[in-house]
Formats: C-alpha cells, sequence, structure tokens
C-alpha cells in the first residue's frame, strides 16, 4: 500500500515567495494532520481535518499559514509571504480514524534564503 | 497542561546492548500511548502504542514499552540494540476515548547513538 505522499521533499526559495506544500493520505484515511518540526520546537501540530473539514488549526503560526484540503485525496499548506523563520521540515499524516495510530509522510524540508 | 517529558536528549549505547528510553507524561486520564522512531530525512514511523490491557507492549523491529500508571510512565526498550536503531525516538500521546480527536503530543525526542 502506499503511504502517505508528500511534494516536494525539498523547497528552497526567497523570502516573500509564496510556498505550497501538498499532501496525499493514505486511501481511506479520514483524518490528516500537516506538523512542523524544528529544533528549536520539536514537532508541532499545525492544523488537522476530519472528512476534509478543518477541525483545529489553533497552532498555525499566523495568518501567512493557510491550509486547504478540498478532497479525501489531496491537501495544501500554504505560506504567503515566507520569511527565513519558516524554514523547518513539514509532515503530513493521516489515520484511518481517531483511535488509529498516526501515518506520516517523508516530509517536506523547507529552507527560505 | 498536557505534556509529554523524555528526560534523555541524546543516549549511546554499544552493539548488543540493552536499551531503555524514557518517557513521562502528564494528563488528566490515561492516555493513548505511542513510540515513533524517525531516521535521517525520513518521516516517523511506529513502532509501538498501547490503547488498553495488558500493559507490556510489543512493537516492531524487537521493541517493547510498558506502561505504568502509578508513574506516569512508558518507557520503550530493547534487550540488543542494533546499529540500525540508530535514529531519533519520540513518545506521544492522545486522549483516549470519546475524546480522542487524534491530535498528538510529542515528546522533544531522544537521540540514539549506536557505537560499534
Amino acid at each position: 500500500d502506499a503511504g502517505v505522499i508528500q511534494s516536494p521533499r525539498h523547497e528552497v526559495t526567497e523570502m516573500g515567495q509564496e510556498v505550497t506544500l501538498r499532501c496525499k493520505p493514505i486511501s481511506g484515511h479520514n483524518s490528516l494532520f500537516w506538523y512542523r518540526q524544528t529544533m528549536m520546537r520539536g514537532l508541532e501540530l499545525l492544523i488537522y481535518f476530519n472528512n476534509n473539514v478543518p477541525i483545529d488549526d489553533s497552532g498555525m503560526p499566523e495568518d501567512r499559514f493557510s491550509a486547504k484540503m478540498p478532497n479525501a485525496s489531496f491537501s495544501t499548506l500554504k505560506i504567503q509571504p515566507s520569511e527565513p523563520r519558516d524554514s523547518a521540515v513539514y509532515f503530513c499524516a493521516s489515520t484511518r480514524d481517531s483511535n488509529q495510530p498516526q501515518h506520516f509522510g517523508d516530509g517536506t524540508r523547507l529552507s527560505i534564503l | 497542561a498536557q505534556s509529554v517529558t523524555q528526560p534523555d536528549i541524546h543516549i549511546t549505547v554499544s552493539e548488543g546492548a540493552s536499551l531503555e528510553l524514557r518517557c513521562n507524561y502528564s494528563y488528566g486520564a490515561t492516555p493513548y500511548l505511542f513510540w515513533y522512531v524517525q531516521s535521517p530525512g525520513q518521516g516517523l514511523q511506529l513502532l509501538l502504542k498501547y490503547f488498553s490491557g495488558d500493559t507490556l507492549v510489543q512493537g516492531i523491529k524487537g521493541f517493547e514499552a510498558e506502561f505504568k500508571r502509578s508513574q506516569s510512565s512508558f518507557n520503550l526498550r530493547k534487550p540488543s540494540v542494533h546499529w540500525s536503531d540508530a535514529a531519533e525516538y519520540f513518545c506521544a500521546v492522545a486522549p483516549a476515548g470519546s475524546g480522542n480527536t487524534g491530535k498528538l503530543i510529542f515528546g522533544q525526542g531522544t537521540t540514539l547513538q549506536v557505537k560499534p
């Protein structure tokens, strides 16, 4: 079975540019999570969706961050405009239901210059 | 506040030696408990989970963990470490039962180095 698929794996861009990260959850999984991982703050939950509906976005750092899930097989995390402090590894995870473990993608390593 | 503490940031063990990684949590009730492993450049892979029942749970790659309610701990163990076990290990909790929203709270992680 295909796991959670994230693209791109690496992204390097200049500050001020728009960045779009993509995630395809495992087929049949109803919940999708976006995390950010940094050395200073560890793994932080940014937002999660259940049945394509955003449930909790309290972890989104500021209005420059937005996330969408237009259908059950695709989600995006967008940063506009990007800043150097947004540099991190961004993970997407999915789960069949809230009582099952989350499955993680390999992440997108984002560098904002 | 809910929290997960992994007291050891970095641990080094010799190949073939036993391993124990510590995890303590602060929660209102017994949560769901997880251990994940992250190899460099990779995502997190689930090693094992505890939902209920037997407090000693077996996972993949020869790992096990024991839930101790009285100590609010969920320590990860392996009897004999292999060089390929070098990675970062994360303990995580989520509210159990009807209160479970699927949100995970992660510890800061423990980096395991294995000496030949």
